[in-house]
């Protein structure tokens, strides 16, 4: 059974740093790019970040590009996400996702529950 | 970046009827075009892939079709679970945006 499990978010004030994980199981993470993909509060889904399967393609959205950095271990089946230079826009719900095959421009066919981020001062 | 306009952005029908939810993109995406369903409280569910390939374990009675710029989803009998929020993806080019999202209510 795929498991994508966050970790990592909690309440951090404007201008720090906060780094997510994603632990994943039940697949050959290697063989897979990831995403991530978050919610603010009572909005519709953003696509944030997605690394392909060895690192080698990455993309990010405008609104992080600079100050988030998306990256993987494979031996150690782990998504991260480093978010820079918190802003209160940032303030959501971060969904890792699994995509279909090794290319992150690929669909998401698994995702987990979420980690939540708040920057507040 | 290309934008992703979906409507409408909620509707209420009841169970059984036919439901039609449109996606539209700013420029030709070909059919690099996902749906997804959430739910309240859940993470998103992904029904559609390709424009119009159903995903693994979905009801038949969604399906996607267009191409280029327009796009439709459909749910032929809605029943009870489908009672959702439904987003649509490009992912022809980065970023991989989302559409705004169409929330079916029940009527």
């Amino acid at each position: 059974e795929v498991q994508l499990v966050e970790s990592g978010g909690g309440l951090v004030q404007p201008g720090r740093s906060l780094r997510l994980s994603c632990a994943a199981s039940g697949f050959t993470f290697d063989d897979y790019a990831m995403h991530w993909v978050r919610q603010a509060p009572g909005k519709g889904l953003e696509w944030v970040s997605g690394i392909s399967y060895n690192s080698g393609s990455i993309g990010y959205a405008d609104s992080v590009k600079g100050r988030f950095t998306i990256s993987r271990d494979n031996a150690k089946n782990s998504l991260y996400l480093q978010m820079n230079s918190l802003r209160a826009e940032d303030t959501a719900l971060y969904y890792c996702a699994k995509a279909s095959s090794g290319s992150y421009d690929l669909p998401s066919d698994y995702w987990g529950q979420g980690t939540l981020v708040t920057v507040s001062s | 970046d290309i934008q992703m306009t979906q409507s409408p952005s909620s509707l209420s029908a009841s169970v059984g009827d036919r439901v039609t939810l449109t996606c539209r993109a700013s420029q030709s995406i070909s059919s690099y075009l996902s749906w997804y369903q959430q739910k309240p409280g859940k993470a998103p569910k992904l029904l559609i892939y390709a424009a119009s390939s159903l995903q693994s374990g979905v009801p038949s009675r969604f399906s996607g079709s267009g191409s280029g710029t327009d796009f439709t989803l459909t749910i032929s009998s809605l029943q009870p679970e489908d009672f959702a929020t439904y987003y649509c993806q490009q992912r022809y080019s980065t970023p991989l945006t989302f559409g705004g999202g169409t929330k079916v209510e029940i009527k």
